[in-house]
């Protein structure tokens, strides 16, 4: 079966702009979860969506934010961006809430921010 | 703040050699998970152990988990060029939480 989908897979931005990125998770997955993976800091969690429900919510400012659709595909916006905002952005979908099942990561999106 | 260190951060070592990589917390997980990340993708799961002194078998892997489920190490036997990739450990406490990550260990096998 197809495997988690994340778009833009490359992107490129300036300051201050917005982004919106896409994740379609593995049919039949009702958990999404975002992290923010950079050399120095490693994978961070953002947060995790189940059911249209956001369940757990990382150390990051209000401007990174996300929801998820009734069909479970995700999306996380970052607005007014930084230049250390600049990362990989992984998803990664599981069957139940983050509990106990495992996750499946993307391949990512790379956002550079200039 | 639950931290993982891994060690060391950087590995380059000659196909054929075996090595060690080390995960190392002050706190206790109710399990511990490995994962490799090559480039360009995102990283795969490996392999779950759950109880203090746990060893698992991968083929030419070996993961242990610490007798106080504290730390962790990934033993690789006689590596090869497509073991190269980052090795990432990551720690779950019990509920709903979100899993720990170690920053991981950049392992490079040269032929």
């Amino acid at each position: 079966k197809a495997g988690v989908t994340q778009t833009p897979r490359y992107l490129i931005k300036t300051r201050g702009q917005q982004v919106t990125l896409s994740c379609s998770p593995i049919s039949g997955h009702r958990s999404v979860s975002w992290y923010q993976q950079t050399p120095g800091q490693g994978l961070q969690f953002l947060f995790e969506y189940f059911s249209e429900t956001q369940r757990n919510k990382g150390n990051f400012p209000g401007r990174f934010s996300g929801r998820q659709f009734s069909n479970s595909r995700s999306e996380m916006n970052v607005s007014t961006l930084e230049l250390g905002d600049s990362a990989l952005y992984l998803c990664a979908s599981s069957l139940g809430h983050l509990g106990g099942n495992t996750i499946y990561f993307g391949e990512g999106s790379w956002l550079t921010v200039v | 703040t639950q931290l993982l260190e891994q060690s060391p951060q950087f590995l380059s070592i000659q196909e054929g050699e075996n090595l060690t990589v080390y995960c190392n917390s002050s706190s206790v997980f109710s399990s511990l998970q490995w994962y490799r990340q090559e480039p360009g993708e995102g990283p795969v799961l490996l392999v779950t152990v759950v109880t203090g002194g746990e060893v698992k078998k991968l083929k030419r892997l070996t993961f242990q988990f610490g007798d106080a489920r504290k730390d962790s190490s990934l033993h690789i036997t006689a590596a090869q060029p497509g073991d190269t990739g980052l090795y990432l450990c990551a720690g779950k406490n019990s509920g709903n939480t979100p899993l720990v990550f170690g920053k991981g260990t950049r392992l490079s096998v040269i032929a």
